[in-house]
């Protein structure tokens, strides 16, 4: 069965601090990756997708991929509190190239 | 950017009716869309792959009968929750993708429907 596995959190950094969250998956023909927000009750919305094994930066937000260890992140800086909410990470395959979502983590970021 | 509309927002029905749930790409043309279900405070599960013009693919444990699903065009696929149950209130979410993207880019989301069966 493919599997995206989240730590479901709580996760709590204080205002200013890196958020860091991880995922791994089991599903080797995975080809790409997304970070997904969903604040509660609301629809998720993309953050980034990496591909490619290393690091990629979007303004505060940084993926990294190590496609050998199955396993992806996203690094938040600089957090503000409007950051607060469940992060779904997401792994794409097959031929529809359906994407398959962990559990979340949900972040909170303290003023 | 690439926007999906998804009707009604927030559904009541009672048990036994039958609910439909519009999903429409508006600025874009996907063969494919899919339908997600998410209870609270559980993630995403795949329900099933909207073909234009062709079967859905349905997930393991999905009924097909009770989620019928049509995708009439590149631009709209519905999902129809028959007989609905209270078993059946979920969040329910559609998503698509351009056809015209690229192998690596990502499915835009619905707003969800929010559906409560008395």
């Amino acid at each position: 069965q493919k599997e995206v596995e989240q730590n479901s959190g709580p996760l709590s950094v204080p205002e200013g601090a890196i958020a860091s969250l991880n995922c791994t998956y089991s599903d080797r023909g995975s080809q790409s990756f997304f970070w997904y927000r969903q604040y509660s009750g609301k629809s998720p919305e993309l953050i980034m997708f990496i591909y490619s094994n290393g690091d990629k930066e979007d303004g505060r937000f940084t993926a990294q991929l190590n496609k050998a260890s199955q396993y992806v992140s996203l690094l938040i800086r600089d957090s503000q509190p409007s950051d607060s909410a469940t992060y779904l990470c997401a792994s794409q395959a097959g031929s529809a190239r359906q994407l398959t979502f962990g559990s979340g983590t949900q972040l909170t970021v303290l003023p | 950017g690439a926007v999906v509309s998804q009707h009604p927002s927030r559904v009541i029905c009672k048990s036994g009716t039958s609910v439909k749930i519009e999903c429409r790409s508006l600025d874009f043309q996907a063969t494919t869309m899919f339908w997600y279900r998410q209870f609270p405070k559980k993630s995403l599960m795949l329900m099933a792959t909207s073909n234009e013009g062709s079967k859905a693919t349905y997930e393991q444990g999905v009924e097909k009968d009770k989620f019928l699903i049509n995708h009439a065009s590149l631009t709209l696929s519905t999902l129809t929750v028959t007989s609905a149950h209270p078993e059946d209130s979920s969040f329910y979410i559609c998503s698509a993708r351009d056809l015209n993207s690229g192998r690596n880019s990502p499915l835009h989301f619905g707003n969800g429907t929010r559906l409560t069966v008395t």
